[in-house]
């Protein structure tokens, strides 16, 4: 039962353009959204977060939206970086955060 | 500052052979931990979470089990490791009441 689903298993972008990595949802539970950045042979790292009663969170380079209507969050990075590159996992969680689901990953290649 | 350890970072074992990993977390107290596995190709899947000493939450059936002996310390295990048990493992933990996860470094299993 995949409750997070990110379609686009790759995206490749030039540097210097728009990255958009998409993620949608099932469960009407969940309340808080995450964005993790992964390279290769290492632990995920925290990008960027949204809670529910947002629609639009901005840090820096990287913003995420949330469409609570259509299950739907996007993480936009603008403008991409050639070490920008690696797997972006979607993830969300629902009150009591004991259950966290992720999406199974977009590989985000930018090139120079 | 907070810092979560694992290891080993590489393990080869053969099938049928036991399986302990181990993770322990510095720098904060009673946090929630959790073990999830990465297959190729997959997202990653929650396998075991924790919110307290000896309290264990299995989210998947499986020849896996988890144990948490100590405050800070997460143990996955296996009696009997089958070859389908082959991934990237990873620890991770979050504060009391806090949505964001942080992951360790991770363990990649390769049975065989």
């Amino acid at each position: 039962d995949q409750q997070v689903k990110q379609n686009s298993p790759s995206l490749s972008v030039q540097e210097g353009r728009i990255s958009i990595l998409n993620c949608d949802y099932t469960n009407s539970m969940f309340d808080y959204f995450l964005w993790y950045k992964k390279y290769p042979a290492e632990g995920p790292t925290f990008l960027i977060s949204i809670s529910s009663i947002k629609d639009k969170n901005e840090d820096g380079r990287f913003t995420v939206f949330l469409n609570k209507s259509a299950k739907h969050l996007s993480l936009h990075i603008v403008p991409s970086q050639p070490g920008d590159s690696a797997v972006y996992f979607c993830a969300a969680t629902g009150p009591g955060n004991n259950d966290m689901r992720f999406g199974a990953g977009t590989r985000l290649t930018v090139k120079p | 500052s907070q810092t979560i350890h694992q290891w080993p970072a590489t393990l080869v074992q053969p099938v049928g052979s036991p399986l302990s990993l181990e993770c322990t977390v510095e720098g904060t107290s009673n946090p929630n931990l959790y073990w999830y596995r990465q297959a190729a190709g997959r997202g990653l899947q929650l396998l075991f979470y924790s919110i307290g000493i000896g309290q264990i939450s299995s989210e998947v059936p499986q020849n896996l089990s988890a144990s948490r002996p100590q405050d800070r310390q997460f143990i996955l295990s296996s009696k009997k490791l089958l070859l389908s048990d082959s991934g990237f493992y990873l620890c991770a933990w979050s504060g009391a009441g806090q949505e964001s996860q942080y992951f360790g470094p991770g363990t990649r299993l390769l049975v065989l």
